[in-house]
């Protein structure tokens, strides 16, 4: 079974405050994601990373960054944490090829911004 | 602009069936899917449709119309267990660098099934 884990279930941080999320797979999976899934608006992409190193911006990359250092690994930093980033944020992996290929979700971070 | 709609909420009895729409408008089509999450799980696969007509898996079906930008989401012998939220999400056609084309998401549709 593919495995998608977080770091945290719940995080608490303050305006300002420079955040982390990590997320790591063990199904050797090319592609990585990040969403934020908010009331009423559903899942939004905001990163995406095809290999090691690279991304692309997904709908609302605004104040989000991430890092790809190994190909298990896909990071999602909040520069400066703000109140509107309060969410929870979910990752995700796949393989590269198309079709019934779909994408293996990670249990989520709420993350509060106070 | 792309737009994918879902009811918000549905509740169904127990032992029943119910059968839940979504309609989406897209600059590209390239495949439907549904998910189911729990609240306060991942989301988890159910079923992927590219082509016209139903797929069956079980209890839970899944039907689309590309001609219409319809597809529907039939879950049968309804139990408690399915009280969840499904996501209705389509592929785009337009891949990004490497080749993948991203998911769009609707809103989900939250079901309540009761005894």
């Amino acid at each position: 079974d593919v495995k998608v884990t977080q770091s945290s279930r719940y995080l608490v941080k303050r305006t300002g405050e420079k955040v982390f999320l990590e997320c790591v797979q063990d199904m050797d999976h090319e592609n990585m994601f990040w969403y934020r899934q908010d009331p009423g608006l559903g899942l939004r992409l905001i990163y995406f990373s095809y290999d090691v190193k690279m991304k692309e911006k997904g709908d609302i990359p605004e104040g989000y960054s991430v890092s790809r250092e190994k190909k298990e690994r896909f990071s999602l930093i909040l520069e400066s944490a703000s109140t509107n980033q309060t969410s929870m944020y979910l990752c995700a992996s796949s393989l590269p090829r198309q079709g019934i290929h779909e994408q293996y979700f990670g249990p989520g971070t709420r993350l509060t911004v106070t | 602009g792309q737009n994918i709609d879902q009811p918000t909420e549905m509740t169904a009895t127990e032992g029943a069936i119910v059968q839940i729409n979504c309609t989406y408008q897209t600059s590209g089509f390239n495949g439907l899917f549904w998910y189911q999450q729990h609240a306060g799980e991942a989301p988890t696969f159910l079923s992927y449709n590219v082509l016209d007509g139903l797929e069956e898996k079980g209890r839970f079906s899944s039907f689309l119309s590309r001609s219409k930008g319809y597809s529907y989401l039939l879950l049968k012998e309804l139990q408690m267990k399915d009280s969840a939220s499904y996501l209705c999400a389509v592929r785009d056609s337009s891949p990004f660098e490497g080749g993948y084309n991203k998911l769009i998401f609707g809103a989900g549709t939250r079901l309540a099934v009761h005894p």
